[in-house]
């Protein structure tokens, strides 16, 4: 079965702290897509990457960065979390193919104080 | 850019009535379009997708949807509700050759016994 797994669940940091999220596919997927939940806003693309060591800014990239070394694997990094970055990160997969579905973890409940 | 409208943030429905979820795209030369539910606390998951063909389309959990062009609209339906269906509902569009999605702020469907 297709599996997409972020590493937490919920997270609580404090402001300024350096952040990890972590994200791991088992599909041999190229693309991958970090993206923020907020309530009203639907999702929003924060980066992506079609292949490894490579990416691309989203729509919201500020106050993130990306990592991924290896293909399965694809990290956000939060460098100084604020507090308006409290929000639900949702990272997905697909297929390097056209119009293929994104495949989704469960997500990562992020608070910062 | 691709943009996305979803027009009711929630509807309220009686179980077993109909609800149509609306969905209206920017337009494109060519479009690919997906409706993703996502259950409380979980990720979301493909109900179905249009990329070409049959403009009405057929989805899991006896949910479909209908790709008006002249409308740029890729409405939900469903005859008959269940209690199981409450849930958020978000209506995406590919971008960049089909790989990047672009999602609507999400509706919320509340079915009530």
């Amino acid at each position: 079965d297709v599996k997409v797994t972020q590493s937490s669940r919920y997270l609580v940091k404090r402001t300024g702290e350096k952040v990890f999220l972590e994200c791991v596919q088992d599909m041999d997927h190229e693309n991958m897509f970090w993206y923020r939940q907020d309530p009203g806003l639907g999702l929003r693309l924060i980066y992506f990457s079609y292949d490894v060591k490579m990416k691309e800014k989203g729509d919201i990239p500020e106050g993130y960065s990306v990592s991924r070394e290896k293909k399965e694997r694809f990290s956000l990094i939060l460098e100084s979390a604020s507090t308006n970055q409290t929000s639900m990160y949702l990272c997905a997969s697909s297929t390097g193919a056209l119009n293929t579905e994104a495949f989704f973890g469960q997500g990562t409940r992020l608070t910062v104080v | 850019a691709q943009s996305v409208t979803q027009l009711d943030s929630q509807v309220p429905v009686f179980e077993e009535a109909p609800v149509e979820l609306r969905c209206n795209y920017s337009s494109s030369v060519s479009v690919y379009l997906f409706w993703y539910v996502q259950y409380p606390n979980q990720g979301l998951q493909l109900l179905l997708k249009y990329l070409s063909g049959s403009t009405l389309v057929k989805g899991i959990n006896g949910f479909e949807a209908e790709f008006n062009k002249s409308q740029t609209s890729f409405h939900l339906r469903k005859p008959s509700v269940h209690i199981s269906d409450t849930a958020e509902y978000f209506c995406a569009v590919s971008d960049w050759g089909g790989n990047k999605l672009v999602f609507g702020a999400g509706t919320i469907l509340r079915v009530k016994s």
